[in-house]
């Protein structure tokens, strides 16, 4: 069956300009979770979804960054007036319950590039 | 502070040897550990898990071992193949299960033949 899957796979923009990422989860999957990965850094965990719930916002890195999911479905993760430190890979997770033990799929990530 | 530490940023082992990678944590309210692989220009894949538990899983040539006392977790591969080369993340999750993963830096995981 299909995975997780993520667009753009690659985005560049200019400082100041606000980007979308768009994360497509496996089907039936409830929880969904976005991280990010800076250059030599780990998975820096940002903010997860239950249904279209998103109960705890304090992961994200500032108010720039927004977050939403419709439908129990498909997210997005906004950025508005991008800076360069924003540059970094962005992954998408899900899995099917919120649970600990739960298996979390990730997509194959977009790369942005802010200039 | 890193709460998931993983200290060698690579390692190079041999076909056919173990490699053992290893992570430290210092959150003891982390009870769930797991290990990803990732190979370039992809997103992390599971690989195996453990609950803190347990002090042992096995699955295949992949086996992870915990210690509780020492906030330490290691992976073993045995036998290493060419296909493992790539980097590991160790990660580790809290009860809650809503704080998403932490995730160590990786260790760059080179097979050479």
């Amino acid at each position: 069956g299909a995975g997780v899957s993520q667009s753009p796979s690659n985005k560049v923009t200019e400082k100041g300009k606000d980007v979308e990422l768009r994360c497509d989860p496996i089907s039936g999957h409830t929880a969904l979770y976005w991280y990010r990965q800076s250059l030599g850094q780990g998975l820096e965990f940002l903010i997860y979804f239950q249904g279209n719930s998103a109960p705890d916002k304090s992961g994200l890195p500032s108010d720039r960054f927004s977050a939403e999911r419709t439908g129990g479905s498909v997210s997005t993760l906004t950025i508005q007036r991008t800076q360069q430190e924003d540059s970094a890979v962005y992954l998408c997770a899900s899995s099917f319950l919120l649970a600990v033990q739960e298996t979390q799929y990730f997509g194959p990530g977009t790369r942005l590039l802010v200039l | 502070d890193q709460q998931v530490k993983q200290n060698s940023p690579s390692l190079s082992v041999q076909e056919g040897r173990i490699s053992i990678l290893n992570c430290d944590y210092t959150n003891s309210m982390f009870d769930y550990f797991l290990w990803y692989k990732k190979y370039p220009a992809e997103g992390p894949t599971f690989l195996i898990s453990i609950s803190s538990i347990k002090d042992k899983n096995e699955d295949g040539r992949f086996t992870v071992f915990l210690n509780k006392s020492a906030k330490h977790l290691s992976l073993h591969i045995v036998p290493s193949q060419p296909g493992d080369s790539a980097v590991y993340f160790c990660a580790a999750r809290s009860g809650g299960g809503a704080d998403g993963l932490t995730f160590g830096k990786g260790t760059h995981l080179i097979i050479q033949p």
